[in-house]
């Protein structure tokens, strides 16, 4: 049982290159989150899905899309890369409201390392 | 979700209880307190989450008092690989999503 896959796991981009971060699961989870953590930070949400096909913003949103279109699978997507945008990133799911633990406990990625020259 | 406010920074001795408060003064009648952990850069972990009685789990315990308006982690014998950043968060069923600060930086030492 893999739980929560992120990959790549490490990417250098320059300024101005796209890409794409995929995250997936393997426990049927409904809700599934992007965050990103700065050195010495807390983790900042991003992105967020409560189910297939929908989407919603977090705190930091700016410079990031999302898509959901598989219920297993959440993409987050860099259009033009900044330096600001180097972080790491987590991708984390969870049960929702119908899981044995309520909707709190999220399983996390091990993380993706990306750094923006 | 009402905001927490954790020390920045613990230390404990290997081998005794590490206690973690956690400040939560305007959380409502709704909002579960919930604690995860990050060891090194790896993704957090959850611990543990309570409403408003005392929970124990294989990893640890949470102490709430009566007025909710805190709460502290009690990890009962820490070890080494104890050391970790742990994050308090206050936040209702069916919020959507999970807000973290900055936590605490525990160190455990030998």
């Amino acid at each position: 049982n893999a739980g929560v896959t992120q990959t790549p796991k490490f990417r250098v981009l320059k300024t101005g290159q796209s890409m794409t971060l995929l995250c997936a699961q393997d426990m049927n989870h409904e809700y599934m989150y992007w965050y990103r953590q700065d050195p010495g930070m807390g983790l900042r949400l991003i992105h967020y899905s409560v189910g297939e096909g929908t989407t919603a913003k977090g705190e930091v949103p700016d410079g990031y899309n999302v898509s959901r279109l598989k219920k297993q699978n959440f993409l987050l997507g860099l259009e033009s890369a900044a330096p600001s945008q180097t972080s790491v990133y987590f991708c984390a799911s969870s049960y929702g409201l119908a899981g044995p633990l309520g909707d709190g406990e999220l399983f996390f990625g091990e993380g993706s390392r990306l750094t923006v020259l | 979700d009402a905001k927490t406010t954790q020390p920045p920074s613990m230390d404990c001795a290997e081998g005794r209880a590490a206690n973690l408060p956690c400040n939560h003064s305007t959380i409502s009648g709704n909002e579960y307190v919930y604690w995860y952990r990050q060891i090194h850069s790896q993704g957090p972990q959850y611990i543990i989450h309570g409403l408003k009685n005392n929970e124990t789990n294989e990893m640890a315990s949470l102490i709430i008092t009566e007025d909710r308006k805190s709460s502290t982690l009690i990890l009962p014998h820490a070890t080494l690989r104890d050391t970790a950043v742990y994050y308090c968060i206050v936040r209702a069923r069916g919020a959507q999503k999970l807000v973290f600060g900055q936590g605490t930086r525990l160190t455990i030492n030998p």
